[in-house]
């Protein structure tokens, strides 16, 4: 079974520039997350979908990232425009996320974002 | 607000010694999951483990969800294990998942 796919691995912009990551989820998993960590810290919670609808973005930036998961599968975080203390590794997880508790969850190998 | 703890923050063991790591939690869980982050960054899972007690080759976890807590051992540490472990709970409050700050694992050769 393919794991969660994400791209790029890596990426180096200017601060101010723009930057967009992609993932895709385990097959049939129906939540998926973004998650951000920064060096020596554990991942936080950018935002969770739930198909195509947003559970939590509670801690989303909003003013510059926006993420979105149009048909349910595949999803695209955005960072416009990048600040240097957005330097970090942007995670995707997905979990089945049937009715009831979240489930177990499967990460991507990150994409690693610094900003200059 | 809601925390989840670990401890101890870093253990440096010589290869071949057993640890413990401890997952505290302030708040109820639907489950608890435990990483490793490897070298490159990706995190794998050990255990998805919401109450008892697990055991997979020299790693094992134990979560007693009554009391909050969860523990990681590792038996026989080779300089593979080396890393950052997490925990990650699952609340029930808001059905959020929400992780450690982790516990960085050094073992020497």
């Amino acid at each position: 079974e393919a794991g969660v796919a994400q791209s790029p691995r890596y990426k180096i912009i200017e601060k101010r520039q723009s930057v967009a990551f992609w993932c895709n989820p385990i097959s049939g998993h129906a939540t998926l997350y973004w998650y951000q960590q920064i060096l020596g810290q554990g991942p936080k919670l950018l935002i969770q979908f739930q198909n195509n609808g947003v559970v939590d973005d509670s801690q989303l930036p909003k003013d510059r990232f926006s993420a979105e998961r149009l048909k349910g599968v595949d999803s695209t975080l955005k960072i416009q425009p990048a600040k240097l203390e957005d330097s970090a590794v942007y995670l995707c997880a997905s979990s089945l996320g049937l009715a009831g508790p979240t489930g177990e969850l499967f990460f991507g190998e990150g994409s690693r974002l610094t900003v200059l | 607000g809601i925390q989840v703890e670990q401890s101890p923050p870093d253990l440096i063991l010589q290869e071949g010694a057993n640890s413990t790591l401890r997952c505290n939690f302030s708040d109820s869980v639907n489950n608890l999951q435990w990483f490793h982050q490897n070298p490159w960054g990706q995190l794998i899972n050990l255990f998805y483990i919401p109450s008892g007690t697990k055991q997979n080759g020299r790693l094992s976890a134990t979560t007693v969800a009554t009391e909050r807590y969860s523990l990681l051992y590792i038996s026989s540490s080779q300089t593979t294990d080396s890393g950052v472990y997490f925990c990650a709970a699952d609340l029930v409050r808001d059905d959020k998942i929400i992780f450690g700050k982790g516990t960085r694992l050094h073992i020497l050769p």
